[in-house]
């Protein structure tokens, strides 16, 4: 199956908090991370939080980290329009040193 | 400047032509990576440089070669172009140990006909 699943959609009204969730399939992975990317640019690591955490906070971002199920989730508080973008999990893998990523969330602000 | 830079942002080529995409950083790391991006399949590596002297194929190297110029010079070349590489690439460099993670170029929009 694959690395690092995420749903690839989520609608949000605008001041809602969002939360975006992936699964991840190595649990011997030392990082875990977010990245975001904004129409017509690159990825920008949003996050990323060490696999001995269970949570990060940054202002309006949080990160829980559950290395049991391997899930890890990003919230977003106050959901704005300039979080219209598409939000990438990423791994960390210890076999091979390789950062993996999912497909990316794309997540749309209803107004 | 960006940390990362990647020459062209845009290109349009014809089916069976030579290539060059270009990728250089000011970041001083030594780690380099070229990826490609399609709608729905995310993100695949196509080649990674550890430094100078190491290349390494990624999962998808077919029909792609790179060179590592320098430390801060990565480039991507197609070799004969086609159709179905039509895609998003991205260039991204990390320090030695890649743990904080990657910073990317903004990339370049290949198109081939």
């Amino acid at each position: 199956g694959e690395d690092v699943e995420q749903s690839l959609f989520l609608s949000v009204r605008e001041g809602d908090s969002s939360v975006i969730n992936c699964t991840y399939t190595d649990s011997s992975s030392t990082y875990l991370y977010w990245y975001k990317q904004e129409p017509g640019a690159g990825l920008q690591l949003l996050t990323y939080i060490f696999s001995n955490m269970d949570m990060k906070q940054d202002q309006r971002l949080t990160v829980l980290l559950n290395k049991k199920d391997k899930h890890l989730s990003l919230r977003i508080a106050d959901t704005q329009t300039g979080d219209s973008a598409i939000y990438f999990c990423a791994e960390k893998r210890r076999r091979d040193d390789k950062i993996i990523f999912g497909k990316g969330t794309r997540l749309h602000i209803l107004p | 400047d960006a940390d990362v830079t990647q020459t062209p942002r845009n290109r349009i080529t014809k089916t069976g032509k030579r290539i060059m995409l270009e990728c250089s950083q000011t970041k001083g790391h030594d780690r380099m990576y070229w990826y490609r991006q399609d709608p729905g399949l995310g993100l695949r590596l196509i080649y990674y440089s550890f430094d100078v002297k190491d290349i390494n194929k990624g999962e998808i190297s077919d029909g792609y070669s790179v060179s590592r110029q320098a430390q801060a010079k990565f480039s991507l070349s197609l070799e004969s172009a086609i159709p179905n590489q039509t895609a998003l690439y991205f260039c991204a460099t990390s320090d030695s140990t890649g743990d904080y993670g990657y910073t990317f170029g903004s990339g370049t929009r290949l198109t081939v006909v």
